[in-house]
């Protein structure tokens, strides 16, 4: 079955760096993947999605690879704040032609001032 | 424009009982999903609508979990009778297209059965 995975410990930051989180997945080549933040107590709010044919994509101070080789995505946010603080997912579709998604763990990121 | 809405915000009942969560979907929106996050664990996709017919519940864990899109518009669901194990986060999702490349998701709902 697809799985992906994401670093389970927390990224600690200080603002103004770039926090680099990590997305492999198995199992599976998915058409897109993408990325999501979450804060304590709500939902998934979507960030970025990026295609398979696509390297890279921006919006903003966030910015997402896919290398379909390495079965990666990176998601860097520059310039770092402390309210980037949040648990940040991946995810992608269950399946080829699926429109539902199957998610990562998440991994927490906190930046400090 | 409202997001997605789900009642309650949180749930305390105890084994065997029955307990319906609520969602509303954005307006217009004919794509709902149900997930649920298992406390340590991932989300997990439970079922997807497309206005009231069920597209997709392979995910729905058992026969305990029934779930309802009358007309269309909002949808329930029902875990009868609860078990431990069904404790968790419920988020609902919706999406206008039927890619589910842009889903929105509700605030979830905290389920503890004791």
């Amino acid at each position: 079955s697809q799985k992906i995975e994401q670093n389970s410990e927390a990224l600690n930051i200080q603002e103004g760096k770039t926090a680099t989180l990590t997305c492999n997945y198995t199992n599976y080549s998915p058409a897109y993947l993408q990325w999501y933040r979450q804060d304590p107590g709500r939902g998934p709010v979507f960030l970025l999605l990026i295609r398979e044919n696509e390297k890279e994509k921006r919006k903003e101070r966030l910015k997402v690879t896919f290398d379909t080789t390495l079965k990666q995505s990176l998601f860097h946010i520059t310039a770092s704040q402390p309210a980037d603080s949040a648990t940040y997912l991946c995810a992608h579709p269950r399946n080829s032609g699926y429109s539902t998604l199957t998610f990562g763990k998440g991994t927490m990121l906190l930046v400090s001032p | 424009e409202a997001g997605v809405t789900q009642f309650p915000s949180h749930s305390v009942i105890e084994k065997g009982q029955t307990v319906t969560l609520r969602c509303d979907p954005i307006s217009g929106h004919d794509n709902l999903y149900w997930y649920r996050r298992v406390m340590g664990k991932e989300i997990k996709f439970l079922l997807h609508f497309v206005k009231e017919s069920k597209q997709d519940e392979s995910g729905m864990p058992n026969n305990r979990f029934l779930a309802e899109r009358t007309g269309g518009t909002y949808s329930t669901l029902k875990v009868q009778p609860a078990e431990l194990e069904d404790s968790g986060v419920y988020f609902c999702a919706s999406s206008q297209d039927g890619r589910g490349e842009t889903q929105y998701f509700g605030p979830g709902t905290r389920l503890l059965v004791l």
